[in-house]
């Protein structure tokens, strides 16, 4: 089964620094990335999606993620991250029609 | 709001308890998963269904849990006997179906066995 590893599990960043989020996935056939965010108090909500087509992928809120099919690679990335972005953030891949997650990124980011 | 809903958002209980644990879908939406989540990890899953079939279980779901899905619309989910080690967040989620869909997550229910 397919799987992802996170490798950043506490991030601390000051408002306008760019971050990225590493996220690797294991092989197994058809790839389907996924990033969640979950604000606090709040549920998992879908920031981007891939399943096919141009590797860097656009999502809401002004963050990007790219597959690098090479390196098993799909890193978000946001070039100026706000306080409003202080969240858990959790890859997953969905190969199998069952998503399944990564161990989550905690994202603090002082004003 | 036509969002995934889960009730309670909030159980406590003695252990050794049964509790039992509500999800309805998004309307349209034949395939419908639950998750646990502790603290500081990622949601593991627990099982999925395909409409009213129950298609895969994950090996963390013991026989002491059980979950239905009877018409394909609500969901249960049932741990009978409590320990202490289930105090968790449930999820629940729900897509459609299809190969470039995303599931939709409900807010979850907090248990809390003392």
């Amino acid at each position: 089964a397919q799987s992802v590893s996170q490798h950043n599990h506490h991030v601390i960043l000051s408002e306008a620094a760019s971050l990225e989020l590493g996220c690797n996935y294991s092989y197994g056939g058809t790839v389907n990335l996924f990033w969640y965010v979950q604000y606090p108090g709040q549920h998992l909500q879908l920031l981007l999606k891939y399943f096919s087509g141009d590797p860097l992928v656009k999502g809401i809120k002004g963050f990007e993620a790219e597959f690098i099919k090479s390196k098993f690679s799909f890193n978000l990335r946001k070039p100026s991250v706000q306080w409003s972005d202080t969240a858990e953030y959790f890859c997953a891949t969905g190969g199998s029609y069952i998503p399944t997650f990564g161990r989550g990124t905690s994202l603090i980011v002082h004003p | 709001d036509t969002g995934v809903s889960q009730d309670p958002r909030h159980k406590i209980t003695k252990r050794g308890q049964n509790v039992t644990f509500r999800c309805d879908p998004i309307s349209e939406h034949n395939r419908l998963y639950w998750y646990r989540q502790t603290l500081g990890q990622g949601p593991e899953f627990l099982t999925y269904f395909q409409n009213e079939a129950q298609l895969e279980k994950s090996r963390l779901l013991s026989d002491r849990f059980s979950a239905e899905r009877p018409k394909g619309s609500f969901s249960t989910l049932e741990i009978q006997r409590t320990e202490q080690g289930d105090s968790a967040m449930y999820l629940c989620a729900s897509s459609s179906t299809g190969a470039d869909t995303e599931a939709f997550f409900g807010q979850g229910t907090r248990l809390t066995v003392v």
